[in-house]
């Protein structure tokens, strides 16, 4: 079965500098890539997604890029805000009827001003 | 409003008890999921439905069982079997097939056993 991999696991930085996580993943049948942005006490949030049939995909300071080849896809967010400090975890699919998401184990972002 | 409750916020049960987490959601989407969240141990899953009366395990169901008796509700049931049953449950549910669509989070519910 699909198996994903996310670091760092732990991410400091100021305010203002960019943040970058990544996560590879093994199944190469998967074709659907959500990152999650989860506060202290909350459900996480869909903060933006890609599929494979896209090699980047972006929204205001955040970005997605994949790699099918090395079956790799990283976030990027950039000029960064202390309200952007959370866990951030990405997660994989094959989107194929009797399948879920598959989740990395979280990168907990600290944004220090 | 729409969106996905969860109920209690907070639990807590002495050692051998079984209990109940309720999830309901009002968005009329199909699939409905539950995951047990652990420090440093990401989302993992336990259960998922994608329409009534129907289930699948996820990675780690033993200890745990589901109904999907109505659309909108899914609740898990946490067993006596379940040997370490302490965590943060969260249900989620997805428009469509499961995994193929943005999961939508409930506030998750903090189940502590004593």
């Amino acid at each position: 079965g699909e198996n994903v991999e996310q670091h760092p696991s732990t991410l400091s930085v100021q305010e203002g500098d960019s943040a970058v996580i990544k996560c590879t993943y093994s199944d190469s049948a998967s074709n659907y890539f959500p990152w999650y942005k989860q506060e202290l006490g909350k459900g996480p949030q869909l903060i933006i997604d890609i599929r494979s049939n896209v090699g980047e995909k972006k929204d205001q300071r955040i970005a997605v890029t994949l790699n099918k080849t090395a079956k790799h896809f990283s976030l990027h967010i950039t000029e960064t805000q202390p309200e952007d400090s959370a866990v951030y975890f990405c997660a994989a699919s094959s989107g194929q009827a009797g399948t879920a998401l598959i989740f990395g184990k979280g990168t907990t972002l600290s944004v220090s001003s | 409003d729409g969106g996905i409750t969860q109920s209690p916020k907070y639990l807590f049960r002495k050692e051998g008890q079984n209990v109940t987490l309720s999830c309901e959601q009002n968005l009329n989407h199909d699939a409905m999921y539950w995951y047990r969240q652990d420090p440093g141990q990401g989302l993992r899953l336990i259960y998922y439905s994608q329409i009534v009366n129907d289930f699948q395990k996820g990675d780690i169901a033993e200890g745990y069982s589901v109904s999907r008796e109505k659309k909108e509700s899914f609740p898990l049931t946490v067993t006596s079997a379940q040997k370490n049953p302490t965590a943060f449950y969260l249900c989620a549910s997805s428009p469509g097939l499961a995994g193929a669509d943005e999961q939508f989070f409930g506030p998750g519910t903090r189940l502590t056993v004593l």
